[in-house]
């Protein structure tokens, strides 16, 4: 089976920086995703890694090192609005995307 | 682009009944879709993998008598619940990969179903 971890719940404070670790172990490696969820939403795709390195898109950063099966998410300037559930996904060799637990960052004014 | 719907959005049935969601691919076409299951304050679950002309792929622990999955077409697939129970209250979610980008993995995820059984 797929092994995925990450925290279960982190809070921050409005403006500041949050770093939701993840590590794996899988069946193989096509790829990472970070989706964010609010609840009683569906998943909203947030990001893709699928080589080391650190993929910056806007507020939302995500970093992958397949060696150290481990990924991050930074999210900066949070907003209330990034109260959530942030979801690490990997794609083994099965290509059926594989969840971790879900992270709730819950933003303080 | 890339919306996937689900409907209903939200649906109650007494126990023992049956009960059919509906996910659509409004503007692409997927040749495979995935069901999903989600309890309260947990991950995903993946129920299953829908595959368009064929049988549907069951994971470990999912009774496909009980759970039925069609997949007539390029941009519908449904999950039937049969004989409900309400243990299988929980939140369905299905998603779809577009079938026209090849060596893209990207699941586009519907908006969930709400299953109520009481």
């Amino acid at each position: 089976g797929q092994n995925i971890d990450q925290p279960t719940e982190m809070t921050a404070t409005e403006g500041a920086i949050v770093q939701i670790n993840c590590t794996y172990q899988t069946s193989g490696f096509n790829g990472l995703f970070w989706y964010q969820q609010h609840a009683g939403e569906a998943p909203t795709f947030l990001s893709y890694n699928v080589l080391d390195g650190l993929e910056e898109k806007g507020r939302f950063s995500s970093f992958l090192s397949r060696s150290k099966g481990y990924s991050y998410l930074l999210l900066k300037e949070l907003q209330m609005k990034d109260s959530a559930s942030y979801l690490c996904a990997v794609l083994p060799n099965d290509y059926k995307l594989s969840f971790g637990a879900g992270t709730t960052v819950t933003v303080r004014a | 682009g890339a919306v996937v719907s689900q409907h209903p959005s939200w649906v109650i049935c007494k126990s023992g009944t049956s009960v059919k969601i509906e996910c659509r691919s409004l503007d692409f076409q997927a040749t495979t879709m995935f069901w999903y299951r989600q309890f309260p304050k947990q991950s995903l679950m993946l129920m299953a993998t829908s595959n368009e002309g064929s049988k549907a792929t069951y994971e470990q622990g999912v009774e496909k008598d009980k759970f039925l999955i069609n997949h007539a077409s390029l941009t519908l697939s449904t999950l039937t619940v049969t004989s409900a129970h309400p243990e299988d209250s929980s939140f369905y979610i299905c998603s779809a990969r577009d079938s026209q980008r090849e060596g893209i993995y990207e699941q586009y995820f519907g908006p969930g179903t709400r299953l109520t059984v009481t």
